[in-house]
């Protein structure tokens, strides 16, 4: 069973928006911090920002704050990443986690006209 | 922001060799160190976390020592499936940050 399974990605005009959602399975969702990463292809990985397990405390990479909103909703098991205002260096693999051992397969997204 | 800085970028060797891969932050981390695999295509690999606690599933030729600033990772015997990018990452503080990687060859 795979724990996090994203989906979301697409092609996107900048100045566009976009929802990622990325669904929970077999850990305890609830009481995790839960994390979205990304990575231009080829290129390295970067920690997009962060929610608290009950969604009250939330962080964000200076890059992308203001523009990106990361929510969550327990019930559903799911986590979200809300981007607006997309620009072309938001093109990348998007990854939800469980910083560690649980990682979503990714999904891309890209900007571009 | 605390900085990672991995080294070497990339190395080729040969099965069989140990290989090394280091670390440093730019400031105390303590052990709040996660060693990553990563091969192309495909999410990363929890390898190490704690610095030097091996992940269930991992094999044992996969270690990791240090604290503080200084990591290391160790291939104890360099297999042909160990051809991946490697990454470290803190958790100390946020923004959480990443090594740059090391891509390892086989020869």
């Amino acid at each position: 069973e795979v724990p996090l399974v994203e989906s979301g990605g697409g092609l996107v005009q900048p100045g566009g928006s976009l929802r990622l959602s990325c669904e929970a399975s077999g850990f305890s969702f609830s009481s995790s911090w839960m994390h979205w990463v990304r990575q231009v292809p080829g290129k390295g990985l970067m920690w997009v920002g962060r929610i608290n397990s009950d969604g009250s405390s939330i962080t964000y990479a200076d890059s992308v704050r203001g523009r990106f909103t990361i929510s969550r909703d327990n019930a559903k098991n799911t986590l979200y990443l809300q981007m607006n205002s997309l620009r072309a260096d938001d093109t990348a693999v998007y990854y939800c986690a469980r910083i560690g051992a649980f990682w979503g397969q990714g999904t891309l997204v890209t900007v571009s006209s | 922001d605390i900085q990672m800085t991995q080294s070497p970028s990339s190395l080729s060797a040969s099965v069989g060799d140990r290989v090394t891969i280091t670390c440093r932050a730019s400031q105390y981390i303590a052990t709040y160190l996660y060693w990553y695999q990563q091969k192309p295509g495909k999410a990363p690999k929890l390898l190490i976390y704690g610095a030097t606690s091996l992940q269930d599933g991992v094999p044992s030729r996969f270690s990791g020592s240090g604290a503080e600033t200084d990591f290391t990772l160790t291939i104890s015997s360099l297999q042909r499936e160990d051809s991946a990018t490697y990454y470290c990452q803190q958790s100390y503080d946020t923004p959480l940050t990443f090594g740059g990687g090391t891509k390892v060859e086989i020869k």
